[in-house]
């Protein structure tokens, strides 16, 4: 079956440590996309990338990096630099950048303590 | 105030019941808007999907658009234990890829036998 695969669901980190997120897709979609949801607010974009080798920044960047080496694959770093790194994150793929509804993984739950 | 304005809930309906969930929005130049489920701890589902203006019909579920009100809802038939969910909207403009998302809070549902 094609989807969105994220691991761990859920992980615990010391503050201080840097941990990554893994996000696989097998719907050959060329965009995929980091969110980050707390509760009482809205899906708030992290990065995205639109093609292998290339990713933006997205509206609350600071703390985190990616990479995308490739197509399937767009793993997110949580740096020790981001301040509230507990939330529910969210990967998403498309099939280009230009076409919105996206598919969404089941997500991972990070608490930092 | 917030591009996006959706009633978090909870809403608590009986079995059976037509469901109404609803947006509210500020930026005109939104032109496709999407309709997802969020079930407990998992990742948003994609629901419905429209552009511009107009009705969309899907089993027990119409989406309905109002551009002059800058209004959407969410409008579900014969309800079931199994509607329970968060159920987000979300919308993006005319050059809108998965980047230029804008989300709802979300509207928790909870349908009762």
């Amino acid at each position: 079956d094609g989807g969105i695969t994220q691991s761990p669901k859920y992980l615990f980190r010391k503050e201080g440590q840097n941990v990554t997120l893994s996000c696989e897709q097998n719907l050959n979609h060329d965009a995929m996309y980091w969110y980050r949801q707390d509760p009482g607010q809205g899906l708030r974009l992290i990065y995205y990338s639109q093609i292998v080798n290339d990713f933006q920044k997205g509206d609350i960047a600071e703390g985190y990096s990616v990479s995308r080496e490739k197509k399937e694959s767009f793993p997110l770093t949580v740096t020790s630099a981001q301040k509230n790194p507990t939330a529910f994150y969210l990967c998403a793929s498309s099939p280009t950048g230009d076409e919105a509804p996206l598919h969404f993984g089941n997500g991972t739950r990070l608490t930092v303590t | 105030q917030k591009e996006v304005e959706q009633d978090p809930g909870p809403l608590s309906v009986p079995e059976g019941a037509i469901v109404s969930l609803n947006c509210t929005y500020s930026n005109s130049a939104f032109q496709y808007f999407m309709w997802y489920r969020q079930y407990s701890r998992k990742g948003p589902e994609l629901l419905m999907y429209t552009y511009s203006s107009g009705n969309k019909e899907d089993g027990r579920f119409t989406a309905q658009v109002d551009k002059s009100s800058k209004y959407i809802s969410l409008f579900i038939r014969d309800s079931q234990p199994s509607d329970s969910a968060t159920y987000l909207c979300a919308m993006s403009g005319l050059t809108g890829g998965g980047n230029k998302l804008t989300f709802g809070t979300g509207t928790q549902l909870k349908v009762e036998l």
